[in-house]
């Protein structure tokens, strides 16, 4: 759903490991979905979308995973490095994007 | 190809000091804007967003207002700031509604900081 400022929640990984980032989205009417990364002082950049007619879709070394039923959308991302630390938001359209409240990554060297 | 400029980067503001960021893009006609802030550890907030010069919409009430005054031009503005203004500014920009499937992209933020 929107974003109404709650705290982000946090995720930390060893280097090299798989991170799986969560997001339960608030809209069946949504289509659309997008994972935005953020780094730290810099704007959100995207890294992958989905939409609905679909249930997975993979780019370098990351996976989105959509599950209509529940809502739930998920990014996946494998053999995480030290640069994917980083703020992830999912998005969800319906004619606006709405943003999640995002999860703060933090990968362990 | 399309890109989104912001500025300034930083901006450290007294109280009751004027307000005035910056938002332009290229390489487009038409972008819906979109002005967000984010405050320290927490998610993205809406403040407003056009979709054509001239035409703003408000989604938290506030002390900050917006103005489109060319079609790749986007200003967020307050008369005086408040300590609770401080924070990072997001400007994006994204195609018209009309055009699904493509996601927003923001420009680099700018940093407010009100002392």
């Amino acid at each position: 759903g929107e974003s109404v400022g709650l705290h982000l929640p946090t995720l930390s990984v060893q280097e090299g490991d798989n991170s799986i980032i969560n997001c339960a989205y608030s809209n069946s009417a949504s289509d659309y979905f997008i994972w935005y990364k953020q780094e730290s002082g810099k704007g959100p950049q995207f890294i992958i979308d989905i939409r609905s007619n679909m249930d997975k879709r993979q780019g370098q070394r990351v996976t989105v995973l959509l599950n209509k039923t529940v809502k739930h959308l998920s990014l996946q991302i494998a053999a995480t490095q030290p640069g994917d630390s980083a703020v992830y938001f999912c998005a969800e359209n319906r004619n606006q994007f709405y943003f999640g409240t995002g999860t703060s990554l933090t990968v362990i060297p | 190809s399309q890109t989104i400029h912001q500025w300034p980067a930083t901006l450290v503001q007294p109280v009751g000091s004027p307000l005035s960021l910056e938002c332009t893009v290229e390489g487009t006609s038409n972008p819906n804007l979109y002005w967000y802030r984010q405050a320290a550890g927490r998610g993205l907030q809406l403040l407003f967003y056009s979709v054509g010069i001239g035409q703003i919409s408000s989604e938290v009430p506030q002390n900050l207002s917006a103005s489109r005054p060319q079609d790749r031009q986007f200003i967020l503005s307050s008369k005086k700031l408040l300590l609770s203004d401080s924070g990072f500014y997001l400007c994006a920009w994204s195609f018209p509604f009309t055009r699904k499937y493509y996601g927003y992209t923001f420009g680099s933020g700018t940093r407010l900081t009100v002392v």
